[in-house]
């Protein structure tokens, strides 16, 4: 079975500043990454993924992530953050065993932009 | 256009009632899910439908019964509302693989009293 930890249950940050928001896994099959954002009252969507090939994955607003298979991990990173980040942040893993697939979600990363 | 669909968007009920959500997507997908987001913001699958057919079906208490009429819709009905139902629900759909991306609903805000 797999399984996501997401380690910052919040993480503030002034504007403009870089930010970092970590997502450790384990998984006995290989696995597909994913972080999704969630704005204030709205469903998740997704900032990037990563199913194969180069480990740096660039997504949507300036984001993107590593895939470290050797630590397990991969991290969401924004070298100069707005505002309008302010959301919460889901890790999420997807792995395929012979009673189908699921996708795990970690708890959420809350990243609170200050100005 | 909106691609998932959920209504209604609040739900405010008192223990023991019976409620339906309704979800629909038009992207053409052939997987549908439930998902329950407590107070903490925790994300939990509830259920899974392809093309109509159950395929994943948590540990959830069977108050809860989705039903898909076809591949665009899966709405979810629940029995004899408790407290601790008073959550988040969202409704999603991908393309079958595990490697698609998943797209979210809007959420139904439920609220038991």
């Amino acid at each position: 079975a797999q399984s996501v930890t997401q380690l910052d249950s919040q993480v503030p940050v002034f504007e403009e500043a870089p930010v970092e928001l970590r997502c450790n896994y384990s998984s006995s099959v290989s696995v597909y990454l994913f972080w999704y954002v969630q704005y204030p009252n709205q469903g998740l969507q997704l900032l990037l993924k990563y199913l194969s090939g180069s480990t740096l994955v660039k997504g949507i607003n300036g984001f993107e992530a590593e895939f470290n298979k050797s630590q397990t991990s991969f991290h969401l990173r924004k070298p100069s953050v707005h505002i309008s980040d302010t959301a919460e942040y889901f890790c999420a893993v997807s792995a395929g065993n012979t009673g189908g697939f699921k996708t795990i979600f970690g708890a959420g990363t809350r990243l609170f932009v200050k100005a | 256009d909106t691609a998932v669909s959920q209504t209604p968007k609040y739900l405010v009920t008192q223990m023991g009632n019976d409620k339906s959500i309704k979800c629909e997507q038009n992207l053409g997908h052939d997987t549908m899910y439930w998902y329950k987001q407590d107070s903490k913001k925790f994300l939990k699958i509830m259920f899974s439908y392809n093309n109509k057919e159950l395929i994943i079906n948590e540990t959830v208490p069977n108050r809860f019964s989705p039903k898909s009429p076809d591949k665009a819709h899966l709405n979810l009905h629940i029995n004899s509302l408790e407290l601790g139902d008073s959550a988040v629900y969202f409704c999603a759909s991908s393309q079958v693989s595990y490697t698609d991306t998943q797209y979210f609903g809007p959420g139904t805000r439920l609220t038991v009293l």
